[in-house]
């Protein structure tokens, strides 16, 4: 695609369900992100791939949250057990190739736990 | 960890003046260091960037400068316009860390005519 697509834009949900997010990066893109954003605050670091392989999780910030891209494009970050302090931006980002500096941003996934 | 702080949070300048945001870091590995705009209901985009081996670089109203001894670095926008107004995010990667990139806090920055 013409760039990276995330989706739901936006999502509610209940304490205690689990929330899938999407995201699609730019075609033929090596490099994929996940981070998460907090009002106010910057983006912070939760894991990458490159193709299929998750190559850093240390950002993700317990058990309750996991990442896969299993074919190496699209990725689905799930979040087990949702609670009121997972509610945040969550963004993909996506580089051309593996170590390229240059990564592209999505527009969000925002997810409120209510 | 690598820690970034970014100043000043906000950020108010008539139409036609310089805007200057200011980030530390406090690791000495970082050799790379965007910054990011991110306006609203948009994810951040880059905008320019500097490396370790330069200590200026320039595009157009936008320039960045690196002081690697005092670990900082700065975004100036000169002749700033509305359009500028904007979320703007400092960022550093640690050499050999992947694509781990630490962000500022961010900085509001409002043009006013």
């Amino acid at each position: 695609g013409a760039g990276v697509s995330q989706s739901p834009r936006y999502k509610v949900t209940k304490r205690g369900q689990d929330v899938a997010l999407r995201c699609d990066p730019i075609s033929g893109h090596v490099s994929l992100y996940w981070y998460r954003q907090a009002l106010g605050q910057g983006p912070e670091f939760l894991t990458y791939f490159n193709y299929e392989a998750q190559q850093d999780k240390s950002g993700l910030p317990n058990d309750r949250f996991s990442a896969e891209r299993p074919e190496g494009s699209i990725s689905t970050l799930t979040i087990q057990r949702t609670e009121q302090r997972d509610s945040a931006m969550y963004r993909c980002a996506s580089s051309l190739v593996s170590g390229e500096d240059t990564i592209y941003f999505g527009e969000g996934s925002w997810l409120t736990v209510v | 960890g690598e820690n970034v702080e970014q100043h000043p949070s906000t950020l108010s300048v008539q139409e036609g003046d310089s805007a200057v945001i200011k980030c530390t870091y406090s690791d000495s590995a970082s050799n790379y260091f965007p910054w990011y705009k991110q306006e609203l209901g948009k994810g951040p985009q880059l905008i320019i960037d500097i490396r370790s081996n330069v200590g200026e670089k320039k595009d157009q109203r936008i320039a960045v400068t690196l002081n690697k001894t005092a670990k900082h670095f700065s975004l100036h926008i000169t002749e700033t316009q509305p359009e500028d107004s904007a979320v703007y995010f400092c960022a550093a990667k640690v050499t050999g860390g992947g694509n781990k990139l630490t962000f500022g806090t961010g900085t509001q920055l409002k043009v006013e005519l």
